[in-house]
């Protein structure tokens, strides 16, 4: 049982690159979440998918898209990255039924030039 | 505007020390208040809260809600090294799919 994982730990773009951060959780949760976490922000949530086939706005969604490809996957995609997307982008995914405390993957840090 | 404000931002104390965190919050429709651990990776979770003055205890660490004034804290008593992290409150609110994070508070904890 690995949880939540994320590809790739780590990251360089340059600015106008496209990628796609990958999420996989392997405890049949139905929630998926991607934030990101910056210096003195806390982390802030960009999409959410409430369960298989939905997706929702988080609080930043702007330059983001997501795609909950099935139960266990939900990606984050740059189309064309800017260095104010330089951060630490953290997958998460809850229970659900009434236990709604969030398991987070290790997290990637993307740096864009 | 909901909000989720952290006190102090960091603190720095010697091993043995005991120490509170607070976490105070605006939101609409409370459901339940979390807190996390982060190191140096992912938050870990810690506590749910959801009803006022139940302490919710592990090992040296405990968090009480207060529902009426909109808070809660962290305690971490005889604290060690290993302590050294950052503590994510968090709040639920009900019909909502996610969390909304304070900012932090930075403890180290030094021998």
């Amino acid at each position: 049982n690995a949880g939540v994982t994320q590809t790739p730990k780590f990251q360089v773009l340059k600015t106008g690159q496209s990628m796609t951060l990958q999420c996989a959780q392997d405890m049949n949760h139905n929630s998926m979440y991607w934030y990101r976490q910056d210096p003195g922000m806390g982390l802030r949530l960009i999409y959410y998918s409430a369960s298989e086939g939905t997706t929702d706005k988080g609080e930043v969604p702007n330059g983001y898209n997501v795609s909950r490809l099935n139960k266990r996957e939900f990606s984050l995609r740059l189309e064309s990255a800017a260095p104010s997307q330089t951060s630490v982008y953290f997958c998460a995914s809850i229970p659900g039924l009434a236990r709604n405390e969030q398991f987070f993957g290790p997290g990637t840090r993307l740096t864009v030039l | 505007e909901d909000k989720v404000v952290q006190s102090p931002l960091s603190l720095v104390v010697h091993e043995g020390d005991t120490v509170t965190l607070n976490c105070s919050y605006e939101v609409t429709n409370f459901r339940s208040l979390l807190w996390y651990k982060q190191e140096k990776k992912a938050p870990t979770f810690l506590f749910m809260l959801t009803s006022s003055g139940i302490e919710k205890k592990s090992g040296r660490l405990s968090s009480i809600l207060d529902k009426k004034e909109l808070f809660s804290i962290l305690n971490i008593t005889a604290t060690q090294t290993g302590d050294s992290a950052v503590y994510l409150c968090a709040v639920e609110r009900a019909g909502a799919n996610n969390l909304f994070f304070g900012t932090g508070t930075r403890l180290t904890v030094i021998p």
